[in-house]
């Protein structure tokens, strides 16, 4: 059974750098196109993906975050961590993390979701 | 990169059939038959329901299918239920390696 959850703080202030951990459970990291990635979603608005990380430590980013985004897995602590430096109020969102398998372009298990909100 | 591009919302009454498009160009949905469909529940965890344009996860309901025609995919519920309604939304990989979320399409069911 394949499970994720999200963890990190429920308040950044504008400027800080945010982290957050995705603790996975069910599967290996380390087996061939397995992957995880992160997922957010504003207040009243669509999914916006962010990156992902793969068995292979191939990192995807998206464009628009490439400059303040980082994503790295802990095989042996079975996590993977999202940075977001520079965190403004446009920035508060649900994030997600979530599984991609034998369908490596997929998200077929996600997690809970994690609330944060950027305010001063 | 921008968004791909579905309708804000489609209606449609109990047992009929509706469909979402999901609209992007050449270097995404053009280009790859990696397209994904996800329906979320307002206060839930988005679910796939659609991978790699027309497959269906085990346990999802053969109502949902999905197809591709150039560079817009489209997701078709049959027979409309009250559970469908949700928002869905598209997503797809695409050139640089990067993936891209659609717009998201709210249903209700009348």
């Amino acid at each position: 059974q394949i499970t994720l959850k999200e963890s990190g703080p429920t308040l950044a202030k504008p400027t800080q750098t945010l982290t957050l951990t995705c603790a996975y459970s069910g599967f290996s990291l380390s087996t061939s196109r397995a992957g995880v990635g992160w997922i957010r979603q504003p207040p009243g608005k669509a999914l916006e993906w962010l990156a992902h990380i793969y068995w292979d430590d191939d990192t995807l980013y998206s464009p628009s975050l490439r400059s303040r985004i980082t994503i790295t897995k802990d095989t042996s602590k079975k996590q993977v961590v999202l940075t977001l430096t520079n965190v403004d109020p446009v920035d508060t969102a649900t994030y997600y993390c979530a599984h991609s398998g034998s369908s490596w372009t997929s998200f077929d298990h996600w997690g809970q979701g994690t609330l944060v909100t950027v305010s001063s | 990169q921008s968004a791909l591009t579905q309708p804000a919302s489609v209606s449609g009454s109990p047992g009929q059939s509706i469909t979402i498009s999901c609209t992007g160009t050449s270097s995404d949905v053009g280009s790859y038959n990696f397209v994904s469909w996800y329906q979320h529940h307002s206060g839930n965890v988005p679910k796939l329901i659609i991978y790699e344009g027309s497959k269906r996860p085990s346990g999802v309901s053969d109502r949902f299918s999905g197809s591709k025609s150039g560079d817009t995919a489209s997701l078709t519920i049959s027979g409309l239920q009250a559970e469908d309604e949700a928002d869905y939304y598209c997503c797809s990989y695409a050139r640089s390696n990067i993936f891209v979320f659609g717009t998201g399409t709210k249903v209700t069911v009348l």
